[in-house]
C-alpha cells in the first residue's frame, strides 16, 4: 500500500522563490527520503533523514520531520530553472525493507 | 552512493513478445529491488531480487509475468514476459547501501512501449 502522500500535486513557482513540498505518512518509519526525477528518468537521491532526527540539510535543501505527525518537509530555497522536476518522499519501516514511495509533487520553476 | 546502469535505456515491443532488462551495480550490494513507475504515477515496487534464492514478489506481481534473476552481487535482471500495451512504463531497479541510514540509489530506467 502507497505510504507516503504528498502535496502539493503540482507547484508552480518564480525563479528564485522558495518551494515547499510535504509528505504525510501513515505508519511510523525508520527514515524517509527524498527523491528527484527530471523527465521520465531514473531518480536521483537527495537526502535520508532518520526518524531519531529533526532537520537536515544539504545545499539549498532542507528537509524536516515530524514524527508526531508523521510528515516531512522539503525545502527548496532559491529556486532554479533547474530544479523542475517531480520529487517523492519515500519511507522504510526497518532497515533492509523495501522504499514505499507517494505520488510525487511535480515542480515548476518559470524563469 | 552507488553507479547503476541498466540496459536497454528504452525500447518498443511487440505485444506477445517479452524483454529482459539488466542492472549493473558497480559495488556488491546486498538488497537490490525492482519498480515499476507507469506514465505519470509513483513507483511501485515488483519484487525483491535476492541473490542465490527466488525473487521476492510484492502482491499483484508474479514470477511467471517478471520472472527475476540475481547471479551475484552486482548484477540482476527482470524480464517482462508475454507483454501487452499496459506493461508500457519504466522499469528501475534500485540499491540499498548503509550510509547513515539505508539509502537506497535508483538506475536510469528502462523506458518500455508495448505496441
Amino acid at each position: 500500500s502507497q505510504q507516503g502522500e504528498e502535496d502539493p500535486q503540482a507547484l508552480s513557482i518564480q525563479e528564485g522563490e522558495n518551494a515547499t513540498m510535504n509528505c504525510s505518512y501513515k505508519t511510523s518509519i525508520n527514515n524517509l527520503q527524498w527523491y528527484r526525477q527530471n523527465s521520465g528518468r531514473g531518480l536521483v537521491h537527495l537526502i535520508l533523514i532518520r526518524s531519531n532526527e529533526r532537520e537536515k540539510h544539504s545545499g539549498r535543501l532542507r528537509v524536516t520531520l515530524d514524527t508526531s505527525k508523521k510528515s516531512s518537509s522539503l525545502l527548496i530555497t532559491a529556486s532554479r530553472a533547474a530544479d523542475t522536476a517531480s520529487y517523492f518522499c519515500a519511507t522504510d519501516h526497518s532497515g533492509n525493507t523495501p522504499l514505499v514511495f507517494g505520488k510525487g509533487t511535480r515542480l515548476s520553476v518559470i524563469a | 552512493s552507488a553507479v547503476i546502469s541498466q540496459k536497454p535505456s528504452r525500447d518498443i515491443c511487440q505485444r506477445g513478445t517479452s524483454l529482459t532488462i539488466q542492472c549493473q551495480v558497480d559495488s556488491q550490494v546486498t538488497m537490490m529491488f525492482w519498480y515499476r513507475q507507469q506514465p505519470g504515477q509513483s513507483l511501485t515496487l515488483i519484487a525483491t531480487a535476492n541473490q542465490g534464492s527466488e525473487a521476492t514478489y510484492e502482491s499483484g506481481f508474479v514470477i511467471d509475468k517478471f520472472p527475476i534473476s540475481r547471479p551475484n552481487l552486482t548484477f540482476s535482471t527482470l524480464t517482462v514476459s508475454n507483454m501487452s500495451p499496459e506493461d508500457s512504463s519504466i522499469y528501475l531497479c534500485s540499491v540499498e547501501k548503509v550510509s547513515g541510514g539505508y539509502e537506497q540509489y535508483f538506475g536510469p530506467g528502462t523506458r518500455l512501449t508495448v505496441t
